[in-house]
């Protein structure tokens, strides 16, 4: 398997919600990243995980809380979002810190 | 920290022309430079990638050149096709800062039939 995949591929939640976002790579990459992606912008770092440790957090808000159960898999964890955190989440991997990183499809997210 | 910068934001060309986007960069300390090509509503694709060791690289209708000097990199398609429309996003990556990519803001081409 040379994918990243993610699911949902949309969701919608209301700012009182929480819900998580999922991706999985099966390439025995040990490093994962978090990206949000708004409309014609580039996409911007969140997160960092190299084997299974956050190394790095982009001060993100703590109502995006990242998780890494095992080496294949990465959540996304939300809580208490706001509009302006509709954008497209993307996940990537790469076989450690500093190579190729190969993005999923991401997911769409829009906050009510 | 790292800043790029990209050029042009948009780009038209006719079917078989060449089309060139440059990016410069201000971190003399990055060492990896890739280039993504992202579809509409499809996800960033890496197309070709080059590190600070090498001045150019290709494949087939892609070749991405490097001056160190000069701090930039430039993405050069030759023969270009309908299918080559979509956003490309240059990308740096400073040296021992965890494969953190700062990208460009993008271009737009548009291959004209």
């Amino acid at each position: 398997d040379t994918e990243v995949t993610q699911t949902p591929k949309h969701l919608v939640m209301g700012m009182t919600n929480k819900k998580s976002l999922k991706c999985e790579q099966h390439m025995g990459h040990r490093a994962m990243y978090w990206y949000k992606q708004k409309a014609k912008k580039p996409p911007e770092l969140m997160f960092v995980y190299s084997y299974e440790k956050l190394s790095i957090n982009e001060s993100v808000p703590s109502r995006f809380s990242p998780e890494c159960p095992n080496s294949s898999l990465l959540n996304l964890h939300l809580h208490a979002l706001q509009p302006e955190d509709s954008a497209l989440y993307l996940c990537a991997s790469s076989k450690i810190q500093a190579w190729e990183q190969y993005f999923g499809p991401g997911t769409r997210l829009t906050v009510t | 920290g790292e800043n790029v910068e990209q050029h042009p934001s948009t780009l038209s060309v006719q079917e078989g022309d060449s089309a060139v986007i440059k990016c410069t960069y201000s971190d003399s300390a990055s060492n990896y430079f890739p280039w993504y090509k992202q579809e509409l509503g499809k996800r960033p694709q890496l197309i070709i990638d080059i590190r600070s060791n090498v001045g150019e690289k290709k494949d087939q209708r892609i070749a991405v050149t490097l001056n160190k000097t000069a701090k930039h990199f430039s993405l050069h398609i030759t023969e270009t096709q309908p299918e080559d429309s979509a956003v490309y996003f240059c990308a740096a990556s400073p040296y021992n800062q965890g494969g953190k990519l700062i990208f460009g803001q993008g271009t737009e081409l548009s291959v004209k039939p």
